[in-house]
């Protein structure tokens, strides 16, 4: 099993460029998560999707949509990237919301 | 003041020492995650408890609900343990995420 794969692992965009960021769990999660997490900072919950069908808001979802494509995909997508933007991104996937979560590798992204 | 707070927010020790990492929280909680996040970036969940104690190999993580506080601790640390370890609770449907503890291990 490969668990969370997400794709591209590196990336840098120019401002105003836009972008989808992909994840995928090979482990039958019913929920799925996208993190940022800046230099020297802790996570932050961007948006979360508690089962196939339902997407959510997290804390700091302003720039961001998402889509549940179906129970494996879950993708984040910039349309307007801004600098602000830069950071690495994770995206995890849980058996069900508020168990034990599981991480991919993340994408770092420079915006110029 | 943070909901969850980690201590030390620094730690450098020998390898072999016996180490402890500690998490308070001030709210209710349903359980609470132990990770790790690797130098090169990866996040590994570690343990998720909401009671009692666990253990995994050289790591134990206990939790005491009436105090509101978990430990993290690492026996015969190695070199290969350095890394920053984050404590989460979860709390009223939302997870609410520590710090972290830097942990360095000298040879």
């Amino acid at each position: 099993n490969a668990g969370v794969t997400q794709t591209p692992k590196f990336q840098v965009l120019k401002t105003g460029q836009s972008m989808t960021l992909q994840c995928a769990q090979d482990m039958n999660h019913n929920s799925m998560y996208w993190y940022r997490q800046d230099p020297g900072m802790g996570l932050r919950l961007i948006y979360y999707s508690a089962s196939e069908g339902t997407t959510d808001k997290g804390e700091v979802p302003n720039g961001y949509n998402v889509s549940r494509l179906n129970k494996r995909e879950f993708s984040l997508r910039l349309e307007s990237a801004a600098p602000s933007q830069t950071s690495v991104y994770f995206c995890a996937s849980s058996e069900q919301q508020f168990y034990e979560q599981y991480f991919g590798p993340g994408t770092r992204l420079t915006v110029t | 003041k943070n909901e969850v707070e980690q201590s030390p927010q620094n730690l450098t020790a020998q390898e072999g020492e016996f180490i402890t990492i500690n998490c308070s929280y001030s709210v209710g909680i349903s359980a609470l995650h132990w990770l790790q996040q690797h130098p090169g970036g990866g996040i590994v969940s570690l343990f998720m408890l909401s009671s009692g104690k666990k253990k995994h190999g050289r790591l134990i993580a206990t939790i005491n609900i009436q105090e509101k506080h978990s430990s993290l601790h690492i026996t015969a640390s190695h070199p290969r343990d350095s890394a920053v370890y984050i404590c989460a609770v979860y709390s009223n449907y939302q997870l609410i995420w520590g710090a972290g503890t830097k942990l360095i291990i000298k040879p």
